[in-house]
């Protein structure tokens, strides 16, 4: 079943303003997590990933922390634009094919 | 280097007609996933393909749903006899390799409505 969910389904921000989405996992053999960037009508693009040896990494104005004592991953969206204005899946892989998705939060940017 | 492309976009069916969708991965792919999307949910996976071989389908339904990723053209998600609960976003990706936690690059998707 599944085994990856995120805590809000939807989160506003002020243009400008880091936005921080949330997310949790109950599988402890998970070792690679991903964040993904819906909008609307098109499909998930990748946007950061992290191995579970790792509890930071940080990309283009986005980080991602993974805490593995609570099973617990975050997306962080600095100076959040309303390009940023999506849905935001994280998906983990046990090390196999298969990539599991939670349900998402979409992001609001207010102007 | 064209992105994975699915076609058609969108797909109308009626109750028992048939709906195939096609897929075809990034140049140098030869890796196909199938995801299926509800509305306001996640994206479920389906199956994984390589050229000529199905190597896990554990989330595809038993019956009326099949695919295939033939040694030449795109990869086709078949459902037969379609019904209204079949209405949903299909999403296909691709990876170079196959490898485990090799980063997936989605189409942009058929969106499937059974009437």
């Amino acid at each position: 079943g599944e085994s990856v969910g995120l805590h809000l389904p939807t989160l506003s921000v002020q243009e400008g303003d880091n936005s921080i989405i949330n997310c949790a996992y109950s599988n402890s053999a998970s070792d690679y997590f991903i964040w993904y960037k819906q909008e609307s009508g098109k499909g998930p693009q990748f946007i950061i990933d992290i191995r579970s040896n790792m509890d930071k990494r940080q990309g283009q104005r986005v980080t991602v922390l993974l805490n593995k004592t609570v099973k617990h991953l975050s997306l962080q969206i600095a100076a959040t634009q309303p390009g940023d204005s999506a849905v935001y899946f994280c998906a983990e892989n046990t090390g196999g094919f298969k990539t599991i998705f939670g349900a998402g939060t979409r992001l609001f940017v207010k102007a | 280097n064209a992105g994975v492309m699915q076609n058609p976009r969108h797909l109308v069916r009626r109750r028992g007609q048939e709906a195939r969708l096609r897929c075809s991965p990034m140049k140098g792919h030869s890796h196909v996933y199938w995801y299926r999307q509800l509305p306001e949910e996640g994206l479920k996976f389906m199956v994984y393909l390589q050229k000529e071989n199905i190597i896990d389908e554990s989330g595809m339904p038993k019956e009326r749903f099949s695919a295939e990723f033939p040694k030449e053209g795109p990869s086709i998600l078949r459902i037969q006899q379609v019904v209204r609960g079949d209405s949903a976003a299909y999403f296909c990706a691709s990876s170079p390799s196959g490898q485990p936690r090799e980063t997936q690059y989605f189409g942009p998707g058929t969106r499937l409505l059974v009437l």
